[in-house]
């Protein structure tokens, strides 16, 4: 069954540093999704994103979040320069269609440490 | 507002009994989705229930929908030890972007 596949599963930081986490869409998939969940609260929408632009963002996904699908296949969220908050699960969703009923692919996540 | 909010938030069950998770939700929505997250794990999609759907079934899986209500019910029978896990709802709002609002989550744990 095709899979969303994140890399790394898990990664250290320093406040400050810039972090890319990656993600490997469905390869017929059109629609990408940026979600987080901070240890033990929601699971929160950050972004979506179609057609090479940010379709929606939320209030979390501030100038220091950049999503970018650089050569076809891969879909990147970056974190300019991190801070202690930004600790979290990230998962990298698709799915196929625009329509609201098309389901969702999630990948198993990133969890990102910064210290 | 708060959207897709779970009930019970913990629950703790014998092998073999069903387990019954609730979600209340506040606006109109397009359709409702239960998601399944083992410890530290991925989201895994359950089931999708339209909003002109009241019941669905998927294996052991039941779900229901009042929209009247604002609320949805999902149902696992005959639960395993494997079913432990934290079971999420999450909805699609009515011309959103499709985006999913998810609700906390119930942490379920099927004792042997």
């Amino acid at each position: 069954e095709p899979e969303v596949t994140q890399t790394p599963s898990h990664q250290v930081t320093q406040m400050g540093q810039e972090v890319i986490l990656r993600c490997v869409p469905i390869s017929n998939h059109l629609y990408f999704y940026w979600y987080r969940q901070i240890l033990g609260q929601k699971v929160e929408f950050l972004v979506s994103f179609y057609n090479n632009e940010i379709s929606e963002k939320s209030e979390i996904f501030d100038d220091q979040f950049s999503v970018e699908r650089p050569d076809g296949s891969n879909f990147t969220l970056k974190i300019r320069s991190t801070k202690l908050e930004d600790s979290a699960m990230y998962f990298c969703a698709s799915k196929r269609g625009a329509g609201a009923n098309y389901g969702y692919t999630f990948g198993s996540g990133t969890r990102l440490t910064v210290v | 507002s708060q959207q897709g909010e779970e009930d019970p938030q913990a629950l703790s069950i014998q092998e073999g009994e069903n387990a019954t998770m609730n979600c209340s939700y506040k606006t109109s929505i397009n359709n409702l989705q239960w998601y399944r997250q083992n410890s530290g794990r991925g989201l895994v999609h359950l089931i999708l229930i339209r909003s002109n759907e009241r019941e669905k079934h998927s294996g052991r899986l039941r779900v229901t929908l009042d929209t009247s209500k604002k609320s949805s019910s999902l149902l696992i029978t005959a639960s395993r030890a494997a079913d432990t896990a934290s079971y999420f709802c999450a909805t699609v709002r009515e011309g959103a972007n499709s985006k999913l609002t998810f609700g906390k989550g119930i942490t379920l744990s099927v004792r042997p």
